[in-house]
């Protein structure tokens, strides 16, 4: 029951900004927009989320449409430790957490 | 504080063998997780655990399948009669609560299965 949409791996040259896209156009009013990533071989790990406004702190920024349909995780100055897969998550019915495959982010040196 | 703690790391048994897993949550999340994620795929939801409240157990792929979380704290997760297909690493996560704010997820670094 897949709720958001992103593209499958993406490249960014280390020390540049990385924008990882997700689209979310069934997102109902009061869910949010989670943000987690995978580092290889460990747990994920928890950036960021959001419900209608900008949010940022000291790992990413996170930009939601207005019309909240979709939404873009910044990291603004990609290191090559940021290399991992991505995932943009919005809460489906009850409370489990639909991972699906995420983005595939490589940061090249 | 101290993470979210999975025991054991790795898990080496044999096709037919029981396996029980450990989960550790952080001090006062009253929820928590178990997620399966085989290579190369993304997280799988197995169950969850709120309080006093029945799990939710939709997540389970199959009656060998079963968690136990004693005492508000310490989860199990138990694999009876094991198969190659269960090979995988299984996550752990627990959150504060159920609120969207008190929803975010902090994860153990998983328990590697290998069944031969």
């Amino acid at each position: 029951d897949a709720k958001t949409t992103q593209p499958t791996s993406m490249d960014c040259a280390e020390g540049r900004a990385a924008n990882l896209p997700c689209n979310h156009s069934t997102i109902s009013g009061n869910e949010y927009v989670y943000w987690y990533r995978q580092i290889h071989s460990q747990g994920p790990q928890y950036i960021i989320h959001g419900l209608k406004n900008n949010e940022t702190n000291e790992m990413a920024s996170l930009i939601i449409t207005e019309d909240r349909k979709s939404s873009t995780l910044i990291l603004p100055h990609a290191t090559l430790r940021d290399t991992a897969v991505y995932y943009c998550i919005v809460r489906p019915h009850g409370n489990q957490f639909y991972f699906g495959t995420g983005t595939s982010l490589t940061v090249i040196p | 504080g101290a993470g979210v703690s999975q025991s054991p790391s790795n898990k080496v048994t044999e096709k037919g063998k029981d396996v029980e897993l450990r989960c550790d949550p952080i001090s006062g999340h009253t929820a928590l997780y178990w997620y399966r994620q085989s290579l190369g795929q993304g997280l799988e939801f197995l169950i969850y655990f709120q309080g006093n409240s029945a799990p939710d157990k939709s997540g389970l792929p199959s009656d060998r399948f079963s968690a136990e979380r004693t005492g508000g704290s310490v989860s199990t997760l138990t694999i009876q009669r094991t198969q190659q297909e269960d090979s995988a690493v299984y996550l752990c996560a627990s959150s504060l609560g159920l609120g969207q704010k008190q929803n975010i997820q902090y994860f153990g670094a998983g328990t590697r299965l290998s069944v031969l």
